[in-house]
């Protein structure tokens, strides 16, 4: 089956520190990589996505690489800000009989301290 | 162009009671998926509508079950509810169009469902 594994936080970084969410995946098939970011009290938002391998997305200073060979898709930023601070999901989807059904990591919580 | 509504945001039921959570996804999408959120199993897939037909489903029990209707808004039931059904339960919706690489989906605000 499908599954997605990530870090487990909390994190909590200073405001202009580097971050990095590892994620790993598993997966039958081909699948399409993304993170989602849930700020309190929200539904989830799509942060960024990348379809097939080498692919980077990358979105408000957010960046990923899909790798297959190593199936992963880290999440970095290079400075974060209060702004930042959220819980972060890596997902994958692999197309099937046209469904595109999320599967999710367990999500990481990010608090950034001005 | 508005984004995905679900009424109500707030539920509180007791046990052995039903519930029915609205959705409203963005107009043109076609694609209603719905998802359970606890602190303890995280996000997990229920299942999705396209065209009102059910297109995939989630491991979870006949009590939970859905619809969708013409105009692509959909409702999740659940019956004789569970102490473990208190979640936020998250409608996602997208143009569902088959044979693309991935299919954005656009995320509601979610229902607290707590049930007592």
């Amino acid at each position: 089956g499908n599954s997605v594994t990530q870090m487990e936080g909390p994190v909590t970084l200073s405001e202009e520190a580097f971050l990095t969410i590892n994620c790993t995946y598993t997966a039958t098939g081909y699948p399409s990589l993304f993170w989602y970011v849930q700020y309190p009290g929200e539904g989830l938002q799509l942060l960024l996505k990348a379809t097939k391998a080498d692919d980077k997305g990358s979105n408000k200073g957010f960046e990923a690489t899909y790798r297959k060979e190593t199936t992963s898709f880290h999440l970095e930023k290079g400075s974060v800000q209060v702004s930042d601070s959220a819980v972060y999901f890596c997902a994958l989807s692999v197309p099937g009989a046209g469904s595109y059904q999320l599967t999710f990591g367990k999500g990481t919580k990010l608090s950034v301290i001005p | 162009k508005a984004g995905v509504t679900q009424t109500p945001r707030y539920l509180i039921k007791t046990r052995g009671q039903q519930v029915t959570l609205s959705c409203s996804p963005i107009s043109g999408h076609r694609s209603v998926s719905w998802y359970q959120q606890t602190p303890g199993q995280g996000l997990q897939f229920l299942f999705e509508y396209f065209s009102e037909t059910q297109r995939n489903k989630g491991n979870f029990p006949g009590r939970f079950s859905g619809r969708q209707f013409s105009n692509s808004r959909s409702e999740m039931n659940v019956s004789t509810l569970e102490l473990g059904d208190s979640a936020l339960y998250l409608c996602a919706s997208s143009l569902g169009a088959s044979g693309d690489a991935y299919n954005e989906q656009f995320f509601g605000p979610g229902t607290r469902l707590t049930v007592l």
